[in-house]
């Protein structure tokens, strides 16, 4: 079965600017997670969508916003680019939004800001 | 502010032997544990969840679970120098935005030395 996809692979975006990552989930998983990881840090949670409604939202400010769609994908919009944007995003999926809910990361979106 | 520490390391083993990874937590309600492992430029993969107090064993691995001291320990048996990663740490919390947000440590580099 397929894993976790993310595209595009790498970005390279310049301050202000708008950017759009896109994530597919393991079939058969209900919940896609995303994360931002900078260099020597652990991820850390900006939103999870489950059945398409939002379920939480991290500290991150309203610049970052997500959507999911009907056949479960997602999208994580980034509006104003910061050159602290930069870092590798990660899409996680999950048979459901809850707690033990297992999460399998996809190979993640490496952004750039300039 | 829920919390997940893990020493950063690098922690050098001798290959065969065990390589012991450690994390505590500061959430006292939280549910799941989970370890990942991460290469240097890819994504975390999951090796290990862990719900209820003691150890939970998959092949190499080991997982130890303590809610009263709030420990979550990893240990790998025969290390190998394939397993030359930075392990990460997670926690579910019980409260913190979502029941699907996982709360990270910054890792522990792991270097097997053949």
């Amino acid at each position: 079965d397929a894993g976790v996809t993310q595209s595009p692979t790498h970005l390279i975006k310049t301050r202000g600017q708008q950017v759009t990552l896109r994530c597919s989930p393991i079939s058969g998983h209900k919940s896609v997670s995303w994360y931002q990881q900078v260099l020597g840090q652990g991820p850390q949670f900006i939103f999870q969508y489950y059945e398409k409604e939002e379920r939480g939202r991290g500290n991150f400010p309203d610049r970052f916003s997500a959507r999911q769609f009907p056949n479960y994908s997602s999208e994580l919009n980034v509006n104003a680019l910061l050159l602290g944007d930069s870092a590798l995003y990660l899409c996680a999926s999950s048979l459901e939004g809850r707690t033990k809910s297992e999460q399998y990361f996809g190979p993640g979106t490496r952004l750039t800001v300039t | 502010q829920k919390e997940v520490e893990q020493n950063s390391g690098p922690l050098s083993v001798p290959e065969g032997a065990i390589a012991s990874l450690n994390c505590t937590y500061s959430d006292r309600g939280s549910q799941s544990f989970f370890w990942y492992r991460q290469y240097s430029g890819k994504s975390p993969e999951l090796i290990m969840s862990i719900y209820s107090n003691g150890d939970k064993e998959d092949g190499r691995f080991t997982a130890q679970l303590n809610k009263a001291s709030q420990y979550v320990s990893l240990l790998i048996r025969d290390s190998q120098p394939s397993d030359s990663a930075t392990y990460l740490c997670a926690v579910n919390p019980l409260y913190g935005g979502s029941q699907g947000n996982l709360i990270f440590g910054k890792g522990t580099k792991l270097s097997v030395k053949p």
